[in-house]
């Protein structure tokens, strides 16, 4: 069991350009979320979903998207970086029970990304 | 305006002793609170939670106290050991709410010294 994986653990971008965090998790969870760290904030909710094809925005979607293509993937994308959107990312999933998602995550290794 | 303050971004405690991190929070419909612990570079891990049914939960060395009146909990570590050195979130959600509905504090920061 791998847990949550994300690649890649640092990427450094120019304003302006794109990429894609990606996110897997082995272990059958609906739910999947983005959440950003920067220094002295704690974690931010940036997106999540509750299962393939569902999708919705947290505390701080902007200049972000999402896509649940299956249930074990959850890639963020970044359509044109910004300097503000240096930061560490972190995965994260955990279980749906009775309609309701469950307290505990587990998290992904985080990926740094810097913008220059 | 922030709805889970951790006021101490760092705590030096020296092995053996206990270790108290703080954690108030403003928002008065929240009723279950997590504390979750994070090593550099790796994502945090859950540690312990507490319903806002009970004024305590302990697991081993971690006992979580929440004082509603006051709207305050905290986390105690005794006796504190090298490997809980880390930086220790704390998390509240409200009620009916889960993940998706989590409010993190800015994390402190504990030093466990020899």
């Amino acid at each position: 069991n791998a847990g949550v994986t994300q690649t890649p653990k640092f990427q450094v971008l120019k304003t302006g350009q794109s990429m894609t965090l990606q996110c897997a998790q082995d272990m059958n969870h609906e739910y999947m979320s983005w959440y950003r760290q920067d220094p002295g904030m704690g974690l931010r909710l940036i997106h999540y979903s509750v299962g393939a094809g569902i999708t919705d925005q947290g505390e701080v979607p902007n200049g972000y998207n999402v896509s649940r293509s299956t249930t074990e993937d959850f890639p963020l994308r970044l359509l044109s970086a910004a300097p503000s959107q240096t930061s560490v990312y972190f995965c994260a999933s955990s279980c749906i029970l009775d309609r309701r998602v469950t307290d505990t995550q587990y998290f992904g290794p985080g990926t740094r990304l810097t913008v220059l | 305006d922030q709805q889970v303050k951790q006021n101490s971004p760092s705590l030096s405690v020296q092995e053996g002793r206990i270790s108290i991190l703080n954690c108030d929070y403003t928002n008065s419909m929240f009723d279950y609170f997590l504390w979750y612990k994070k090593y550099p570079a790796e994502g945090p891990t859950f540690l312990i939670s507490i319903s806002s049914i009970k004024d305590k939960n302990e697991d081993g060395r971690f006992t979580v106290f929440l004082n509603k009146s006051a709207k305050h909990l905290s986390l105690h570590i005794v006796p504190s050991q090298p490997g809980d050195s880390a930086v220790y979130f704390c998390a509240a959600r409200e009620e009916g709410g889960g993940a998706d509905g989590l409010t993190f504090g800015k994390g402190t920061h504990l030093i466990i010294q020899p």
